[in-house]
């Protein structure tokens, strides 16, 4: 079974404070995702990432950044929290899947983020 | 951009019953899937159906694709209390990262 774990469940920061969110995978896929989810809106994707090194803006980048410096590991940061970045965020990955496409996603339990 | 849009926003039904829940889409799609999310959990794929598919089954789900109508339906037979969840429709445009909805909160009462 593919395992995907995010390094916590609850976290609660200051607004200002660089966070960091840190997501790892163990079934050797190349697509990464951080989405953030908010009651009504469903999930939106904020970074992706298809290689070690490579990322690509989502929907919503604005005060977001990502870090892939190993296959297995992609890391959201949030330059300087601010309250409505209060949320929770999931991570997901999927194999690279050429013909057909089908990139079924793997999501981890999600961290639920507070920006006091 | 808000490509899969499921509706109804909640449902609540007792055990035993077929729970209904449709997604419509905008755009062209390859493949259409639908999760479910349990509460403060992260989503788990339960279903994928390509656009050249009109139907699927998968255990007590049943999937419905119509393109020319551009929605697709999940159906649960004979719900337990342990099929209460959020369920998700993900479109996926050829090439293009994959568009969740807002989700439909079902709610099986004992």
């Amino acid at each position: 079974d593919v395992k995907v774990t995010q390094s916590s469940r609850y976290l609660v920061k200051r607004t200002g404070e660089k966070v960091f969110l840190e997501c790892v995978q163990d079934m050797d896929h190349e697509n990464m995702f951080w989405y953030r989810q908010d009651p009504g809106l469903g999930l939106r994707l904020i970074y992706f990432s298809y290689d070690v090194k490579m990322k690509e803006k989502g929907d919503i980048p604005e005060g977001y950044s990502v870090s892939r410096e190993k296959k297995e590991r992609f890391s959201l940061i949030l330059e300087s929290a601010s309250t409505n970045q209060t949320s929770m965020y999931l991570c997901a990955s999927s194999r690279r899947d050429r013909r057909p496409k089908t990139d079924t996603q793997y999501f981890g339990p999600g961290t639920r983020l507070t920006v006091l | 951009s808000q490509q899969g849009e499921e509706d109804p926003q909640a449902l609540s039904i007792q055990e035993g019953e077929n729970a209904t829940m449709n997604c419509s889409y905008k755009t062209s799609i390859n493949n259409l899937q639908w999760y479910r999310q349990n509460s403060g959990r992260g989503l788990v794929h339960l279903i994928l159906i390509r656009s050249n598919e009109r139907e699927k089954h998968s255990g007590r789900l049943r999937v419905t694709l119509d393109t020319s109508k551009k929605s697709s339906s999940l159906l649960i037979t004979a719900s337990r209390a342990a099929d209460t969840a959020s369920y998700f429709c993900a479109t996926n445009n050829y090439g293009q990262n994959f568009v969740f909805g807002p989700g439909t909160r079902l709610s099986v009462l004992p």
